[in-house]
């Protein structure tokens, strides 16, 4: 069975920093891309970032680009968001999830971990 | 990275068919066959229903169907059930710069 489990949320000050870890379980890690996605309180998705299988092909959406760090560690079958300069309006749910195998789309979710930045 | 367009709620009754549209541009929607639909029950993550525009994972109910015409992807959900009450959103893949852009969301309604 797929499992995604996230953890690291929690609450920070602006201009803080966190890491968020996903541990991956079920199926073979190395050979799927990986993904974070988010969601604000009572808003919409939106994806924020992409790792391919290899770790090669990185990619940021806007909103955190220059800011927030993807990575993985296959040994460990991990996925890590490394966040730093932290805004309020990056308070959020962060979801881990596992891109479809040789196409685009999300599969598999984890359920969430929620990152609260205020002061 | 602007949201893809999607119809803030719509409703059906049981067993009647609802269509949710979901409208970009040449760049994303239009530019690729991978579209991708969400469910999303409240307090619960999202579950995938649709991707590659209208193609089902397993385990999906067949009432649950995509299609794309130009820039506008659709999910039509037949046979309505109670349980489909939801929020669902479209993504599409947008080339490697913008990679990926979700709808806002569509509240469906079981009357």
């Amino acid at each position: 069975e797929v499992q995604l489990v996230e953890s690291g949320g929690g609450l920070v000050k602006p201009g803080g920093s966190l890491r968020l870890s996903c541990a991956a379980s079920g199926f073979t890690f190395s050979t799927y891309s990986m993904n974070w996605v988010r969601q604000a309180p009572g808003k919409g998705l939106e994806w924020v970032s992409s790792i391919s299988s290899s770790g090669t092909y990185i990619y940021y959406a806007d909103s955190v680009k220059g800011r927030f760090t993807i990575s993985r560690d296959t040994a460990k079958s991990s996925l890590y968001l490394q966040m730093n300069s932290l805004r309020a309006d990056d308070t959020a749910v962060y979801y881990c999830a596992r891109d479809v195998f040789g196409s685009y789309g999300f599969d598999y979710w984890g359920q969430g971990t929620l990152v609260t930045v205020s002061s | 990275q602007s949201a893809l367009t999607q119809p803030r709620s719509v409703s059906g009754s049981p067993g009647q068919s609802v269509t949710i549209s979901c409208t970009g541009t040449s760049s994303d929607v239009g530019g690729y066959n991978y579209v991708s639909w969400y469910q999303q029950h409240p307090g619960k993550a999202p579950k995938l229903m649709i991707y590659d525009v209208s193609k089902r994972p397993s385990g999906v109910p067949d009432r649950f169907s995509g299609s794309k015409s130009g820039n506008t992807a659709s999910l039509t959900i037949s046979g309505l059930q109670a349980e489909d009450e939801a929020d669902y959103y479209c993504c599409s893949y947008a080339g490697s710069y913008t990679f990926a852009v979700f709808g806002g969301g569509t509240k469906l309604t079981v009357l």
